[in-house]
Parts: C-alpha cells; sequence; structure tokens
C-alpha cells in the first residue's frame, strides 16, 4: 500500500526565513508520480509540482525549490525568503502510474509566516 | 483554472437524511474524483469515476455511492448520513496526458455538517 508522511504538522517562522517542509513516501512501484498542493486559508486546492519517479533533479520555481532523493523516499519542498502569502497548509501526495492514477496524500502541514 | 464547480458550497443536515452534493466540469475531463478532508487526515479518496457509468470505490467508501451519467457530472450520494460524515468535501478531474502523470485539478469544496 501507498503511503505518505509529512511529519511536520504546523511551523512558524517569521518572514524572509527560507523553510522546508518535509514529504516521506512509501511505495512498492517503480513508476510512480509524487505532487504538492498548496490550500491557502481560504480552502481551495492549489497544484505546484508533479515529479516523476525517474526524475530526480531537483526543480526550480521562483522562490520554491523540491529535492526529489529516491534513495530517502523523500520529496521535500523548501520556500526561500518566505512571505506572509506563503501561509497555508501544504500536502505531499503520492500515485501510482495506473489507470485513474489515484491521490494518496499526507496529512499536510501547517505553514504560518509571521510579519 | 480548471472549470470544476461544487454545489451547494455549504449544508446543514440532520443524522438519518439523504444527502446529494454535485461536482460539475467544463474541461471534458475523463477522470472524476470524490475525497474528504478532515484534520489529522489530509484528504482521502471516496470514490472515483473513469467514464460515463463507470466508477470504483476509494479508500473511504462505506456510506458513499456515486453516480455519473453524464461526462461533465459526478455526484455524491450520502444514503442515510451520519455525524462521522461531517467534513469538506472536493471533487477533483483529470485527464490522461502524453506524458503519462497527470496532476488533479480540484473544485472549491462543500463543507457538510450532519447534526
Amino acid at each position: 500500500a501507498q503511503k505518505v508522511t509529512q511529519a511536520q504538522t504546523e511551523i512558524s517562522v517569521v518572514e524572509k526565513e527560507d523553510v522546508t517542509l518535509d514529504c516521506v513516501y512509501e511505495t512498492r512501484d517503480t513508476t510512480y508520480y509524487l505532487f504538492w498542493y498548496k490550500q491557502p486559508p481560504s480552502g481551495e486546492l492549489v497544484f505546484l509540482i508533479r515529479r516523476n519517479s525517474f526524475d530526480e533533479q531537483n526543480e526550480i520555481s521562483g522562490r520554491y525549490s523540491w529535492n526529489f532523493q529516491k534513495s530517502t523516499s523523500s520529496f521535500n519542498f523548501t520556500i526561500t525568503a518566505s512571505q506572509v502569502v506563503d501561509s497555508a497548509v501544504y500536502f505531499c501526495a503520492l500515485s501510482d502510474a495506473q489507470g485513474a492514477q489515484k491521490l494518496v496524500f499526507g496529512q499536510g502541514t501547517r505553514l504560518t509566516i509571521n510579519p | 483554472d480548471a472549470g470544476i464547480t461544487q454545489s451547494p458550497r455549504h449544508k446543514v443536515t440532520e443524522t438519518g437524511t439523504p444527502v446529494t452534493l454535485r461536482c460539475h466540469q467544463t474541461e471534458n475531463h475523463r477522470y472524476m474524483y470524490w475525497y474528504r478532508q478532515d484534520p489529522g487526515h489530509g484528504l482521502r479518496l471516496i470514490h472515483y469515476s473513469y467514464g460515463v457509468k463507470d466508477t470504483d470505490k476509494g479508500e473511504v467508501s462505506d456510506g458513499y455511492s456515486v453516480s455519473r451519467s453524464k461526462t461533465e457530472d459526478f455526484l455524491l450520494t450520502l444514503e442515510s448520513a451520519t455525524s462521522s460524515q461531517t467534513s469538506v468535501y472536493f471533487c477533483a478531474i483529470s485527464e490522461p496526458g502524453l506524458a503519462g502523470g497527470r496532476e488533479q485539478f480540484f473544485g472549491p469544496g462543500t463543507r457538510l455538517t450532519v447534526l
């Protein structure tokens, strides 16, 4: 069975600090996909990134970066120079590569950026 | 943004009453999903659909049924609501892509309270 663990329930930092959200996953599949979603206080779920299990290259998008390491089954998310608008709940998720590619979510990490 | 709407957005009902939530998409995506979000659990899959009249169970399907008579509509029914079904319900859609993996796009959510 697939499983995603986000051990950090809540994180609080001061604006402009860097912050890393941890995600550890379990799967027996050789092909799978990893995702991060953001849920701001308004409640909607916003897709941030999808990563293929065969692609371990780190990715950077502005202040956001993602570190995928198959050796440790981790897909961590770093926000550099955090801003108040980054305050949200962040979810890591995993899907297999078959059919509906159903998502298995972690419990989420509530990130609060204080001015 | 993906064209996904959910109705109603908020509902309060009493234990034992039937409830139907509607998800409507304008993207003509093949796959549709229903998730529930509860504190400490992230999002969990209830049911999904891979085409008109083609549905299957997810992780937490007990007490729920679904129907999809048209590509654009996916209905979630609680035959006899219980307090444990108080939750926020999200609909999602996805479409097979050439690269294999695909992200799911989420609707705005329905907050259901069962008294």
